[in-house]
């Protein structure tokens, strides 16, 4: 069965650093999204992607955050000067059918 | 704004126990209700959904109601096993699942043999 994957599964960064976080989402699929969740915490929205432009993006999802599908397969998040509370698990998803289908994430420690 | 309320925070019961989760949702727009499973430190897995045109879907031993009017839908999983054992997030959304999705707090399920 298709999987959304993620890489890196760890990344520890200083900060003010950039971190890419990158996903591949199941290959028929059209619609993006990155979420985060913060240590023992609820899953939270921060942008969603389709046709190569955001279609929407949460209050989190600020200035410092960009995201790019810089080819037929890859989905990138970036954070450009990292923060400490960006430290989180963050999730890439997507959906063809309507059902999200999350990838396993991507635990980012910022120092 | 838009917001999913869950309860409750935890939940133990006994194995062959039923188990339910409640939740409530602002967005009167909101036509898709998903659930899903966290084990920890793993992906959230989608174990049931249903759509505002249903009221009530079951799978094997997992179900879950809707309660349009007064924009509630619930969990329920019978005969629970250890391995049940995770936390169960509910979320909302609208326009079928397309669009983001608001997902409650969460319910962290313990079952003991």
């Amino acid at each position: 069965e298709p999987e959304v994957t993620q890489t890196p599964s760890h990344q520890v960064t200083q900060m003010g650093q950039e971190v890419i976080l990158r996903c591949v989402p199941i290959s028929n699929h059209l619609y993006f999204y990155w979420y985060r969740q913060i240590l023992g915490q609820k899953v939270e929205f921060l942008v969603s992607f389709y046709n190569n432009e955001i279609s929407e993006k949460s209050e989190i999802f600020d200035d410092q955050f960009s995201v790019e599908r810089p080819d037929g397969s890859n989905f990138t998040l970036k954070i450009r000067s990292t923060k400490l509370e960006d430290s989180a698990m963050y999730f890439c998803a997507s959906t063809g059918e309507q059902t999200q289908y999350f990838g396993p994430g991507t635990r980012l420690l910022v120092l | 704004g838009e917001n999913v309320e869950q309860h409750p925070s935890t939940l133990s019961v006994q194995e062959g126990d039923s188990a339910v989760i409640k939740c409530t949702y602002s967005d009167s727009a909101s036509n898709y209700f998903p659930w899903y499973k966290q084990e920890l430190g793993k992906r959230p897995q989608l174990i049931i959904d249903i759509r505002s045109n249903v009221g009530e879907k079951k799978d094997q031993r997992i179900a879950v109601t809707l309660n349009k009017t007064a924009k509630h839908f619930s969990l329920h999983i019978t005969e629970t096993q250890p391995e049940d054992s995770a936390v169960y997030f509910c979320a909302a959304s609208f326009s079928g699942g397309y669009n983001k999705l608001i997902f409650g707090a969460g319910t962290r399920l313990a079952v003991h043999p």
